[in-house]
């Protein structure tokens, strides 16, 4: 089982719908989640984090968190096609406080077309 | 404010050779990380420097070193390049070592091994 699993996709939806992209994690001590977003032939791009359990929302994007069930997602409402890009989601399996190590998942596709 | 800046953005080298990458942090960040991506494998960690002492190292060979400076500027050098070590080599920068600081990637070192 991978440490951390994403959906590969590609996944498309339409201009305006809603993109929802999932991630499990494997180890239960992780502390702190993140999605970045990359374009093609670019850096990963810091989107949003998350700590706590429940939803946190940054503008079109909204991150959710269940450690229970060691899932975390992002929704981005109203999709643009500017939203096209891969989006990886990073868990930090050290305890909090403790040195960071970022696992990344392989990533999601995401195309939304006009 | 300026993000994370890497140096060289593109390098092209032979097996056998050694090769020595620069990231400069965003102002004010101490903390810097490595990480190698390739279409493979995806983004693996490798190390993490922190007021000049590597706190984590990835599952990578020896031949993978890298320090920090009292600037918080960082290098990493591979040495007995192999054709497997061609990949996008990005840095990351955040303002301490702990597990809940966000990190932000500079631009990335394309390496080319021929």
């Amino acid at each position: 089982q991978k440490e951390v699993e994403q959906n590969s996709g590609p996944l498309s939806v339409p201009e305006g719908a809603i993109a929802s992209l999932n991630c499990t994690y494997s180890d239960r001590v992780s502390q702190s989640f993140f999605w970045y977003r990359q374009y093609s032939g670019k850096s990963p791009e810091l989107i949003m984090s998350i700590y706590s359990n429940g939803d946190k929302e940054d503008g079109r994007f909204t991150a959710q968190l269940n450690k229970a069930s060691q899932y975390v997602s992002l929704l981005i409402r109203d999709s643009q096609p500017s939203d096209s890009a891969t989006y990886l989601c990073a868990v930090n399996r050290a305890p909090s406080g403790s040195a960071r190590q970022l696992t990344f998942g392989s990533g999601t596709q995401l195309t939304v077309l006009p | 404010k300026a993000g994370v800046t890497q140096t060289p953005r593109y390098l092209i080298k032979t097996r056998g050779q050694q090769v020595t990458l620069s990231c400069s942090p965003i102002s004010g960040h101490r903390s810097v990380s490595w990480y190698q991506q390739t279409p493979g494998q995806g983004l693996q960690f490798l190390f993490e420097y922190f007021s000049e002492t590597q706190r984590n190292k990835g599952n990578f060979p020896g031949r993978f070193s890298g320090r920090q400076f009292s600037n918080s500027r960082s290098e990493m050098n591979v040495s007995t390049l192999e054709l497997g070590d061609s990949a996008l080599y990005l840095c990351a920068s955040s303002r301490q070592s702990t597990s809940s600081n966000e990190q932000f990637f500079g631009p990335g070192t394309r390496l080319t091994v021929l």
